[in-house]
């Protein structure tokens, strides 16, 4: 079965450092998402990409987060300088979108959970 | 923001019974989803229902589509132990082009052997 990948698994850090979390979508699909999970919030949408294009990132905070797709293989999402508040599951989801009904089922990788002290 | 808010929150039952778990939102959608999540995992996807459907089914699942009210239900028959898992619903805005999927906070299900 194709798989989403993401890396690391787990990242333990120190506040003030960068954190970089990467994603190896499924060939073939045309959607990206990463989604930030706690229990206080639940899963937060970040960022989403649509062909490579960022479509909304209302969701992420633009001073410290930036999401990007350099190819069609590798998304990445940076925190620079991380906060104790980070500390959370980030989720890296790709899918196919019909345009014309907007139907995108999901494929979710494993997630990268982050320990931010 | 979230779009869509599972009720209830959590959910114990026996093995064997019915659970139903609800889904309400807040805009016009497209397409409503339903995903569930095992503990320390990913996402995984169940069913999608589209705005025009008012049900579906697969397998144990049944999903009803309320587009007046804004709200989905899914119901799972006939529960198992490895039924226990969050059970999330997912919508997409169709007030943009862009359908970007949000989530609700989910219903954690405890199905007691």
């Amino acid at each position: 079965d194709a798989r989403v990948t993401q890396t690391p698994r787990h990242k333990v850090t120190e506040m003030g450092q960068e954190v970089t979390m990467r994603c190896q979508p499924i060939l073939g699909h045309n959607t990206v998402f990463w989604y930030r999970q706690t229990m206080m919030q639940g899963l937060e949408l970040l960022a989403y990409f649509r062909n490579r294009a960022p479509l909304d990132d209302s969701g992420m905070p633009k001073d410290r987060f930036s999401a990007e797709m350099p190819d069609a293989t590798l998304a990445t999402l940076k925190i620079q300088p991380s906060e104790p508040r980070d500390s959370a599951v980030y989720f890296c989801a790709s899918g196919l979108q019909v345009l014309a009904s907007g139907a995108n089922v999901l494929t979710f990788g494993a997630g990268s959970r982050l320990t931010v002290l | 923001s979230q779009q869509g808010e599972e009720d209830p929150q959590a959910l114990s039952i026996q093995e064997g019974e019915n659970a139903t778990m609800n889904c309400s939102y807040k805009t016009s959608i497209n397409n409503l989803q339903w995903y569930r999540q095992n503990s320390g995992r990913g996402l995984v996807h169940l069913i999608l229902i589209r705005s025009n459907e008012r049900e579906k089914h697969s397998g144990r699942l049944r999903v009803t589509l309320d587009t007046s009210k804004k709200s989905s239900s899914l119901l799972i028959t006939a529960s198992r132990a490895a039924d226990t898992a969050s059970y999330f619903c997912a919508t997409d805005d169709s007030g943009g082009s862009n359908y970007k999927l949000t989530f609700g906070k989910g219903t954690l299900l405890t199905v007691n052997p």
